[in-house]
């Protein structure tokens, strides 16, 4: 099965620096990597998703970038603020309704005044 | 976007006692729902595909006669522990998926004493 492993498990940043959080998957079949935030005690909330036929994908101060040959993916973002502290999750599958998630452990994002 | 809610948000139970927590997708259908527990500081861990109309697939270790599934309809998944103990405490999520995305309910957090 599918096996994700993502790095660091804690961040910390200053306000107005970049953050770059970094996954890999094992499976080749995964085409699928979402990314999701989750704030203390609610719920997993997606904030970006790529595909495999694309190697970069952007939303305003969010950024994944994808190399399917060396099965990594990355979060980036840019400009930290606050409201972002939180822990963020990557996760993998192949396409499919049907199709589970494998999610990594997790990285706690503490952005700093 | 896809709404999905959860009932209850919480609860607290007496140990033996069974708590049924249900899933509903709100404006979409949803075949396959996905019921996965979360441990403090700790990823989401999926235990069961839950499938409308048929039986759920349990991930590895985990008890199907303990946490038993129905998914009666397209909108309605419920997760039933139990017997439920206080290493059953946790916070239960579940998530359903419509095109590539998925999305999660608030979750709920059982507390059993």
């Amino acid at each position: 099965g599918e096996n994700v492993e993502q790095h660091p498990s804690t961040l910390s940043v200053q306000e107005g620096d970049s953050a770059v959080i970094k996954c890999t998957y094992s499976d080749s079949a995964s085409n699928y990597f979402p990314w999701y935030k989750q704030e203390l005690g609610k719920r997993p909330q997606l904030i970006i998703d790529i595909r495999s036929n694309v190697g970069e994908k952007k939303d305003q101060r969010i950024a994944v970038t994808l190399n399917k040959t060396a099965k990594h993916f990355s979060l980036h973002i840019t400009e930290t603020q606050p409201e972002d502290s939180a822990v963020y999750f990557c996760a993998a599958r192949y396409t499919g309704t049907a199709s589970k998630l494998t999610f990594g452990t997790g990285t706690r994002l503490q952005v700093t005044l | 976007g896809a709404v999905v809610s959860q009932h209850p948000s919480w609860v607290i139970c007496k140990s033996g006692t069974s708590v049924k927590i249900e899933c509903r997708s709100l404006d979409f259908q949803a075949t396959t729902m996905f019921w996965y527990r979360q441990f403090p500081k700790q990823s989401l861990m999926l235990m069961a595909t839950s499938n409308e109309g048929s039986k759920a697939t349990y991930e590895q270790g985990v008890e199907k006669d303990k946490f038993l599934i129905n998914h009666a309809s397209l909108t309605l998944s419920t997760l039933t522990v139990t017997s439920a103990h206080p290493e059953d405490s946790s916070f239960y999520i579940c998530s359903a998926t419509t095109g590539d995305t998925q999305y999660f309910g608030p979750g709920t957090r059982l507390t059993v004493l």
